[in-house]
């Protein structure tokens, strides 16, 4: 059984960081591209980041370049979103996801971990 | 970036009726498009891949149509379970864009 569970959540005041792990169990992870998907409240999805499956390629949009670094390591199952000088845009549930093969879709989902930037 | 026009923004049906989603791309996006469904407080959940397949375990009274920049999600004879929001996104090109979703509700 695929999962995918997320850690790392919580409040931070504006300006500082956060690293956010997703550990994967269940699929051969190292074959798999992975991203992460956000949520603010009460609002749709948005797509921040994706890597390939050794982690040489990275894509990110752009209102996080430069200030979200995606890296994974396939000899641990984990994903990491490494987050720096938060805003408070960016406030959200952040979901860990497993791309399908050969294609950017996205077929198990984490349970999300909250993202809350607050002085 | 492609930009993802997704209607209508909410539906309300009866158990038992079809409804349909629709989802515009700003370009081409060759079948490069997924619709994602989400119940309250859940994760969202793969349905369709490649605007038509259907993904693993989905029930066959969802399917996906169209090409180019035209696709749609069917829902037939709607189920209370089907009570949810739905996206569709775009995987043809990076950034990776997602519809703006569609809230359905039992009437």
């Amino acid at each position: 059984e695929v999962q995918l569970v997320e850690s790392g959540g919580g409040l931070v005041q504006p300006g500082r960081s956060l690293k956010l792990s997703c550990a994967a169990s269940g699929f051969t992870y190292s074959n798999y591209v992975m991203a992460w998907v956000r949520q603010a409240p009460t609002k749709g999805l948005e797509w921040v980041a994706s890597i390939s499956t050794g982690g040489g390629n990275t894509y990110y949009r752009d209102s996080v370049k430069g200030r979200f670094t995606i890296s994974r390591d396939n000899a641990k199952n984990t994903l990491y979103l490494q987050i720096d000088s938060l805003r408070s845009e960016d406030t959200a549930t952040y979901y860990c996801a497993k791309g399908q093969l050969r294609r950017a879709s996205f077929d198990y989902w984490g349970q999300g971990v909250m993202v809350t930037v607050s002085s | 970036d492609i930009q993802m026009t997704q209607s209508p923004a909410s539906l309300s049906a009866s158990l038992g009726e079809t409804v349909t989603i629709e989802c515009r791309a700003s370009e081409d996006i060759y079948n490069g498009l997924a619709w994602y469904q989400q119940k309250p407080g859940k994760s969202p959940q793969l349905l369709i891949y490649n605007a038509n397949s259907l993904h693993t375990g989905v029930p066959s009274r969802f399917s996906g149509s169209g090409s180019g920049t035209q696709y749609s999600l069917k829902i037939n004879s709607l189920q209370s379970e089907d009570v949810a929001s739905y996206f569709c996104q775009q995987y043809y090109n990076y950034p990776l864009t997602f519809g703006s979703g569609t809230k359905l509700e039992i009437k």
